[in-house]
């Protein structure tokens, strides 16, 4: 069955204090893998997609990578207003794909 | 600006009653989403359409309708038979020919009482 899992379900963190977010997942063949950023009471802003293994994007304080096993959401230097629900998804390449698969997100707290 | 509505922000209704939820987008996007998100539980699919005139049921399609008349709108019709509407229900949008990311409107709080 394709999966998502996201860990951890929580996070807080210094500011300045540099970590990495992971979801791991479980699919019949990658078509490609979404990270979004969810304020509370908004609709999830997209910031990147990954297609394939060695793959890395940035933006800002922000870079994913990906392997065949696993992407990370690493968040160098973290400031307050990086706070939000970190979202990821797969597209999967077998049957309806369509559709996205979701995780149930990251919540990151970041102290100023 | 191009982008996805939703509306209203905050809906409210009583039980027994069928509602209907706005998404339009100006993006020309082909395809068309509606998601519902609970707390505890990722987001799920209730239906979603390719093209105009054309939808197929989500995941969780059962006491929900939806019509595709135009390009730009897509209406959820939250009805009497779904046993548990109190949800966020986003909208989302994609262009076929482009990438293969979704992008997602504002949200609706629906509150059924």
């Amino acid at each position: 069955e394709d999966q998502v899992t996201q860990s951890p379900e929580a996070l807080r963190l210094q500011e300045g204090e540099s970590s990495s977010l992971n979801c791991s997942y479980t699919v019949s063949g990658l078509r490609g893998l979404f990270w979004y950023r969810q304020d509370p009471g908004k609709g999830p802003e997209f910031l990147f997609t990954l297609y394939s293994a060695g793959e890395e994007k940035e933006k800002e304080r922000l870079k994913a990578t990906l392997t065949k096993k696993e992407s990370f959401l690493h968040i160098t230097a973290p400031k307050p207003e990086d706070s939000a629900t970190y979202l990821c998804a797969v597209q999967a390449e077998a049957g309806n794909n369509r559709k996205l698969i979701w995780g149930l997100g990251t919540s990151l707290a970041v102290n100023p | 600006d191009g982008g996805i509505t939703q509306s209203p922000k905050y809906l409210f209704r009583k039980e027994g009653q069928n509602v209907t939820l706005s998404c339009e987008q100006n993006l020309n996007h082909d395809a068309m989403y509606w998601y519902r998100q609970d707390p505890g539980q990722g987001l799920r699919l209730i239906y979603y359409s390719q093209i105009v005139n054309d939808f197929q049921k989500g995941d969780i399609a059962e006491g929900y309708s939806v019509s595709r008349e135009k390009k730009e709108s897509f209406p959820l019709t939250v009805t009497s038979a779904q046993k548990n509407p109190t949800a966020f229900y986003l909208c989302a949008s994609r262009d076929w020919a482009g990438g293969t990311e979704q992008y997602f409107g504002p949200g609706t709080r629906l509150t059924v009482t």
